[in-house]
């Protein structure tokens, strides 16, 4: 089992927004805002799309956005767009210099 | 531009040894942490560990501490993930990557395209 816990599956229309959660514990996702999200479309290197709950990098769509509230952070896509769909991951700081993955969501664009 | 060159595809035998490389190109190797990610087929991701090429610091997950090691040759921009002895559950794919700058080790702002291992007898 994942260290952090994300829905499987989601999925949404084109024009539509989704949200994917990661929930973790209070000594990962609600102790530290070091929360990253990753896109992976497969065969492909993994992406950073969110770092620190809600920065994006340069490049970035600003159709994806981050927040974080308790112990759950959230990846938010609006506008969907067909090349939107791989699976999401998302990454947290978490106590003693280390760092946990949640399981992933695989997002279809339908 | 930043790469991460990955080795290629391995098929080992249980109880045998395996080093697979990664090597970074397009910016100052010594002075990002690198480490190494594992995905398990049909499962999520999972974070090995990192090691600091300017001076070989290494920090382990503890779900792998003593499974693997990890190091690197900065004179070749190169980091490596090594096995002693290999079980048919280290079958998975290995994902290279590069973590932030300094404090912000924890993100991954770069990763390789993955080598995949199997191990079967």
């Amino acid at each position: 089992q994942s260290a952090l816990t994300q829905p499987p599956s989601a999925s949404g229309s084109p024009g539509q927004s989704v949200t994917i959660s990661c929930t973790g514990t209070s000594s990962d996702v609600g102790d530290y805002n070091y929360v990253s999200w990753y896109q992976h479309h497969p065969g492909k290197a993994p992406k950073l799309m969110i770092y620190d709950v809600s920065k994006r990098p340069s490049g970035v769509p600003d159709r994806f956005s981050g927040s974080k509230s308790g112990n759950t952070a959230s990846l938010t896509v609006s506008g969907l767009q067909a090349e939107d769909e791989a699976d999401y991951y998302c990454s947290s700081y978490a106590d003693s210099n280390n760092l946990v993955f949640g399981g992933g969501t695989k997002l279809t664009v339908l | 531009e930043v790469q991460l060159v990955q080795s290629g595809a391995e098929v080992k035998k249980p109880g045998e040894s395996l080093k697979i490389s990664c090597k970074g190109s397009g910016y100052s190797f010594t002075n990002y942490w690198i480490g190494w990610v594992r995905q398990m087929p049909g499962k999520g991701l999972e974070w090995m560990g990192i090691i600091y090429p300017g001076d070989s610091d290494t920090t382990y997950s503890p779900s792998f501490q003593g499974q693997v090691t990890i190091s690197a040759d900065k004179s070749i921009s190169t980091a490596y993930l090594q096995w002693s002895s290999l079980k048919a559950s280290d079958t998975a794919m290995y994902y290279c990557a590069r973590h932030g700058y300094g404090s912000d080790w924890y993100r991954i702002d770069y990763w390789g395209r993955g080598t995949l291992v199997t191990v079967s007898s």
